[in-house]
């Protein structure tokens, strides 16, 4: 049963567009969202997260946003480079469990 | 170093034979987590150590698998009798405290099982 799904294995878009990345989530009691960025041959690095309490928070040239009620968020990159191609995860904590639960990721490439 | 270090990088083995992996961790860092990552699938928890509280092992996928984490630094993983669904990356990471501290992820060990 996967907790924490994104159901896009993979992403292409133009350098210079937006990309946006969806995650989405069945257990209710998530409160805390993460996202990781990994790159081939490297550990996942960690990029931006996202309290239950708020519905947005920006980083930069990375924004998430959280809708509570439909147990959805996104991750959009504008506007998106080269540097960017990587495999991104998202990730929620299950506090009773002490663990964070990773979604199978979304590889997005960036085309020029 | 300052970062998560992993050891071997690559390991290959032979179906039935043990293998240890390394972790050695952020200094400081009281929490230390394995993931693995098969092909084509997401970060799969295994196992995650808190300070010296006893390690949850509900992520391990079978009784060959086994870790341990010696004074509150490095860490093993140690895989017995190999099988060929073991060929995976299998990833450390570190964090300060809680489960929500960043995690900083060492760069795997790739294990191929012939």
């Amino acid at each position: 049963d996967q907790q924490v799904k994104q159901n896009s294995p993979s992403l292409s878009v133009q350098e210079g567009r937006i990309s946006i990345l969806n995650c989405d989530y069945t257990n209710s009691m998530f409160d805390y969202f993460l996202w990781y960025k990994k790159y081939p041959a490297e550990g996942p690095t960690f990029l931006i997260s996202i309290s239950s309490i708020k519905d947005k928070n920006e980083d930069g040239r990375f924004t998430v946003f959280l809708n509570k009620s439909a147990k959805h968020l996104s991750l959009h990159i504008v506007p998106s480079q080269p540097g960017d191609s990587a495999v991104y995860f998202c990730a929620a904590p299950a506090w009773r469990d002490d663990k964070i639960i990773f979604g199978k990721g979304t590889r997005l490439h960036i085309l020029p | 170093g300052a970062g998560v270090s992993q050891s071997p990088s690559n390991k290959v083995t032979e179906k039935g034979k043990d293998v240890e992996l390394r972790c050695d961790p952020i200094s400081g860092h009281t929490a230390l987590y394995w993931y693995r990552q098969s092909l084509g699938q997401g970060l799969e928890f295994l196992i995650y150590f808190q300070g010296n509280s006893a390690p949850d092992k509900s992520g391990l996928p079978s009784d060959r698998f086994s870790a341990e984490r010696t004074g509150g630094s490095v860490s093993t993983l140690t895989i017995q009798r190999t099988q060929q669904e073991d060929s995976a990356v299998y990833l450390c990471a570190s964090s300060w405290d809680r489960v929500t501290d960043t995690q900083y992820f060492g760069p795997g060990t790739r294990l191929t099982v012939l």
